[in-house]
Formats: structure tokens, C-alpha cells, sequence
């Protein structure tokens, strides 16, 4: 079974510039997160996404983040302008959707550095 | 809000037993356990409901106490591959809207 797959690994860009970060769930996963986790910290959820419909979106800075999810299947995560705070990895995750209290499977990341 | 983990660190030899535990101010639904290696993306461990019950894969065992919003992961006969960080996510709102703790860096040495 493939995994969650994101792309690109790393990216480097100067403060206020824009960066777009790439998700593709496990086939058949409604549900789809995207994390924040800043060195040294737990991951921090920005944004959950059931098929295509925001289900919350409480901790995404909306001045400067923006998600959306096509068709229910691949997310992009914007960042514009960046920040140097905004340098962190983004981790995006999905899983089962129709009941709580299941799994999620996190891809391996895209590391953002803000310089 | 954000659950409290504890210890920040430990460092075993193989064989050797660790604890990790997880304390929140409210009140849980479940909490959910990831173990982190360096570099790479989370991985699932276990759940723990409200009520008693789990679910995971791996043979780690762990406890939940819903009164004092406390989990506590137990790892016995350590393994290398158990090094890495462990991350409790506390569900307070039954959405699996995760809050995830600090983390506890685990080593194991030979």
C-alpha cells in the first residue's frame, strides 16, 4: 500500500516569498491534516479536511496560509507572504474517515527554511 | 492545553525498561501515541479510549486514566529500533483534532 506522499522534501526561500507544498493521501482516505511542527515541538494541526470540505480550520494563520484539497484526493498548502517563523516542517496526514478514533498515516514532510 | 509530557529524555541499554508519560489539563476522549525516528514522518502506535478500550499494531503496552487525564506509555526489554521521539496526541473533542505534546526523546544504546 502507498503511503502518503508529499512533495517537495525540502525547500529554501527568503522572507516574503510565496512556497506551495504538495499532498497526496493514501487512496480512499477522506480525512487529510496538515501539521505544522517546529524543530524540537509536537506537531501543531493547521487544517483538517474531510473529502473536500473544511472541517477545521482554527490554527491556520488565513493572512498568509491557505489550503485547498481537489476533488477530495491531493491538497496544496500556500504560505504567502512567509515568515522566518514559518520555518518548520509540514507534515501532512491522513486516514479513514466515517468514525473517530482511527489511525492517521503522516508523510515524511516538507522541510521549509526561511532565510 | 497543550499535554505535558514527561520525561523530556531518557536513555536505556537494550533490554532495559522506560515509561513515558502524557498529562493533560482536560478532559480526554482518547489519546493517541507516535514515536518519531529522526527525519522521518510519525508513526502510529496506539489509541487508548475513553472506557478501557485500544488499538494498535505493535507490542507495547499502555495505560489511560480518564480521572486524571493521564496516559503512560510503557516500553519493556527495550529494543534499538524502540529509539526515537514519542508524541501523545490528546483528543479532548471526540474529531481526532489532535493535540500533541512535547515529545520524549528515547535512545537505546547496545
Amino acid at each position: 500500500e502507498a503511503g502518503v506522499a508529499q512533495s517537495p522534501r525540502y525547500k529554501i526561500i527568503e522572507k516574503r516569498q510565496s512556497v506551495a507544498f504538495w499532498c497526496n493521501p493514501i487512496s480512499g482516505h477522506a480525512t487529510l491534516y496538515w501539521y505544522q511542527q517546529i524543530l524540537g515541538q509536537g506537531p501543531k494541526l493547521l487544517i483538517q479536511f474531510q473529502n473536500n470540505g473544511v472541517v477545521d480550520d482554527s490554527q491556520l494563520p488565513k493572512d498568509r496560509f491557505s489550503a485547498e484539497r481537489l476533488k477530495g484526493v491531493d491538497s496544496t498548502l500556500k504560505i504567502q507572504p512567509a515568515k522566518l517563523e514559518d520555518s518548520a516542517v509540514y507534515l501532512c496526514a491522513s486516514s479513514w474517515s466515517g468514525t473517530v478514533n482511527t489511525e492517521a498515516f503522516f508523510g515524511q514532510g516538507t522541510r521549509l527554511t526561511v532565510v | 492545553q497543550q499535554p505535558v509530557q514527561s520525561p523530556q529524555a531518557v536513555i536505556l541499554r537494550e533490554g532495559e525498561d522506560a515509561v513515558i508519560n502524557c498529562s493533560s489539563s482536560k478532559a480526554l476522549y482518547s489519546v493517541h501515541w507516535y514515536r518519531q525516528k529522526h527525519g522521518e514522518a510519525p508513526v502510529f502506535l496506539m489509541i487508548l479510549l475513553k472506557g478501557g478500550e485500544q488499538k494498535g499494531h505493535e507490542k507495547i503496552s499502555a495505560s489511560f486514566n480518564e480521572k486524571k487525564q493521564q496516559s503512560s506509555l510503557y516500553l519493556t526489554a527495550s529494543q534499538l529500533s524502540y529509539s526515537g521521539t514519542y508524541f501523545c496526541g490528546t483528543d479532548p473533542y471526540n474529531t481526532d483534532k489532535l493535540i500533541f505534546g512535547t515529545g520524549t526523546r528515547l535512545q537505546v544504546f547496545p
